[in-house]
């Protein structure tokens, strides 16, 4: 079974540029989640998804980040302008309903 | 405020020692507790996932063991190897379909 996909894995850019990330989730898997990681914190929820509707989103910070799930398999996590605060690492996972969610391996963004 | 606190937050042991750690999480609308396993440059492995207050669970030299009543969960690892050395998060399931994370516990086993 191929794990979730996620690329690029490494994104320097400078502030003020905009940035998007791409997830393959495992096939099957209905629900996808984008989840961000700061230095010394643990993993904190962006956005769910149930197939293709953003189940929850509250976390997401709607004025430069956006996300999609078209066809309610891949997805993209766009943020734009990017700032000296977005830099983290972004994780994509997925899982069937009530299961154990498995991650991909994340994006590593720095902005400078 | 829904927090899940684990500690220590680094923990530096011997080969061959054993250890553990502590996940606390909110014991209120309680559904599930896991914990994963993170190397660096890797994806976040699943270890267990634990929903019954009692639950014990083991994967060779790992295993985990669940309150939840009192709202904690202990992993244990027996006779820590250097490839054990990774971030051990734990995250708490809440019926209201949040999984909220730990900060991790980062265990380095030198050999």
């Amino acid at each position: 079974e191929a794990g979730v996909v996620q690329s690029p894995r490494y994104k320097i850019i400078e502030k003020k540029q905009p940035v998007a990330f791409w997830c393959n989730p495992i096939s099957g898997h209905n629900t996808l989640y984008w989840y961000r990681q700061n230095l010394g914190q643990g993993p904190e929820l962006l956005i769910r998804y149930e197939n293709e509707e953003a189940v929850d989103d509250s976390q997401l910070p709607k004025d430069r980040f956006s996300a999609e799930r078209l066809k309610g398999v891949d997805s993209t996590l766009k943020i734009q302008p990017a700032e000296l605060g977005d830099s983290a690492v972004y994780l994509c996972a997925s899982s069937l309903k009530d299961r154990g969610l498995r991650f991909g391996p994340g994006t590593r963004l720095t902005v400078l | 405020i829904l927090n899940v606190e684990q500690s220590p937050q680094s923990l530096h042991v011997q080969e061959g020692d054993s250890t553990n750690f502590t996940c606390s999480f909110p014991s209120s609308n309680f559904y599930a507790l896991h914990w994963y396993r993170w190397e660096t440059a890797k994806s976040p492995e699943a270890l267990f996932v634990m929903t019954l207050n009692g639950d014990e669970k083991k994967k060779g030299r790992i295993s985990a063991t669940l309150n939840t009543k009192e709202g904690y969960s202990y992993l244990y690892i027996k006779g820590s190897q250097p490839e054990d050395s990774a971030t051990y998060l734990c995250a708490c399931h809440l019926n209201t379909d949040k999984l909220i994370f730990g900060t991790g516990t980062r265990l380095q086993v030198f050999p």
